[in-house]
């Protein structure tokens, strides 16, 4: 069946880095955008990243840009999010999810369990 | 563009209807909103696409409406497993994506 399964999170002193991993299932992976988005502990959802099916197009909320990267691995259907210079503000569950629509990144069908990264100072 | 949800918190009992409203500070193109639902522990769930567009396998007691800067999600008769936390989204925007802050709706 369709499905994502991320990985990588966990607990990161502040200003370190951290490489979270989407493995996907069920679906033919490089015909799809592919998005984060996060969830700080008791918040709403925050949009982080999203990438085209060939990984040429990245789009980034401004809260982000230069320090998150996205990427894919389309031979091993896998996403990836690397974080650099992390912050304790970027404390969340994060979710990798699958872009559904025709104006992509637009609407996300398919998500992930999630996967936790804490930030300590 | 930002997108204000009310109410905050909604207590309601099961077959009741309710409407939960999202307005947009911008006109938002195309009708270009979805809905979402999330249940604690859990990822959030589709449920309406371009402001009216169910998502496959959602109940049709669940319909979305409306345009330019209102929206309203409606359920028309509360089932137990639709106590949870509505969002709703914008997409094809600047910024491209987001959310609304929620409407969490409870047990009476």
């Amino acid at each position: 069946q369709v499905q994502l399964v991320e990985s990588g999170g966990g607990l990161v002193k502040s200003g370190g880095s951290l490489r979270l991993s989407c493995a996907a299932s069920g679906f033919t992976f490089s015909d799809y955008y592919m998005t984060w988005i996060r969830q700080a502990p008791g918040k709403g959802l925050e949009w982080v990243s999203s990438i085209s099916g060939t990984g040429r197009s990245m789009y980034y909320a401004d809260s982000v840009r230069g320090r998150f990267t996205i990427a894919r691995d389309n031979a091993k259907s896998s996403l990836f999010l690397l974080i650099n210079n992390l912050r304790a503000e970027d404390t969340a569950v994060y979710y990798c999810a699958r872009d559904y629509g025709d104006y992509p990144p637009d609407i996300f069908d398919i998500w992930g369990q999630g996967t936790m990264v804490t930030v300590s100072s | 563009i930002v997108l204000t949800q009310s109410p905050g918190t909604l207590s309601l009992s099961p077959g009741e209807r309710v409407t939960l409203s999202c307005r947009t500070s911008q006109s938002v193109r195309s009708t270009y909103l979805a809905w979402y639902q999330q249940k604690p522990g859990q990822a959030p769930r589709l449920l309406i696409y371009a402001a009216s567009n169910r998502a496959t396998g959602i109940p049709d007691r669940f319909s979305g409406s409306g345009s330019g800067t209102d929206f309203t999600l409606t359920i028309s008769r509360l089932e137990p497993e639709d106590f949870a936390v509505y969002y709703c989204q914008q997409y094809g925007s600047s910024p491209l994506i987001t959310f609304g802050q929620g409407t969490r709706l409870e047990i009476k």
